[in-house]
């Protein structure tokens, strides 16, 4: 059964700061890889999908990166700011068409003006 | 504006009386799909659906109902809440992955906040 964990489950940094949320997984045969930004009590928000044939994905400041065979991806936000506080959660794929999405819980980022 | 609408967004209610809560995408996507977020539990699905008339449980689905008659539809029931299923609720829906122009992006509602007492 997949797993996926993120560390740290929290992360406080002042802004400006370079920074880098951590996702692995246990089961390395998967379809893709989604980061997700979750704020306080609302929806989640796709920011970047990353398909197993990719190595890394960029938008904006954000960039996801992928490596299947050590099962990890990371997530670099580039020159943080407090509106950049929220929860990042990763979720993989296992397979093409329908197949179980399984989530991490997430690590929570605030961002000190 | 492409996007996936529950309500209501916010609902207490009492032990016992039924409710549902409605999800709707005008996306066009085939699969469906409800979770539940818990603190310390995450995300956990409830049940998913691949295409109008087929549902199927997820890792959750003691207590819920689904049906999906319409392709943008796909509602979530509750015929007898009880105080274990107060949580938050999202909906989400997404095309399939098998096409080579999808990506199986998975599309979410704002998410409906219940309280069962």
């Amino acid at each position: 059964k997949q797993e996926v964990t993120q560390i740290p489950a929290a992360l406080s940094v002042p802004e400006g700061e370079n920074l880098v949320l951590n996702c692995s997984f246990t089961d390395s045969a998967i379809y893709n890889l989604q980061w997700f930004r979750q704020d306080p009590g609302k929806g989640l928000t796709s920011l970047l999908l990353i398909q197993s044939s990719q190595r890394e994905q960029t938008s904006g400041r954000l960039n996801a990166s992928l490596d299947k065979s050590s099962g990890r991806s990371t997530l670099y936000i580039a020159a943080s700011q407090p509106g950049d506080s929220a929860t990042y959660l990763c979720a993989v794929k296992k397979g093409s068409g329908y197949s179980t999405l399984t989530f991490g819980k997430g690590t929570m980022l605030l961002v000190s003006p | 504006e492409a996007q996936v609408t529950q309500n209501p967004r916010y609902l207490i209610t009492v032990t016992g009386k039924k409710l549902t809560v409605t999800c709707s995408q005008n996306m066009n996507h085939e699969y469906m799909s409800w979770y539940r977020q818990d603190p310390g539990l995450g995300l956990r699905q409830i049940y998913y659906s691949m295409n109008v008339e087929v549902t199927d449980k997820g890792d959750v689905p003691e207590g819920y109902k689904v049906s999906r008659k319409e392709k943008r539809n796909f509602p979530l029931i509750l015929e007898s809440p009880s105080p274990n299923q107060t949580s938050l609720y999202f909906c989400a829906s997404s095309l399939w992955g098998y096409r080579e122009t999808t990506t199986g992006e998975l599309f979410f509602g704002e998410g409906s906040r219940l309280t069962v007492l």
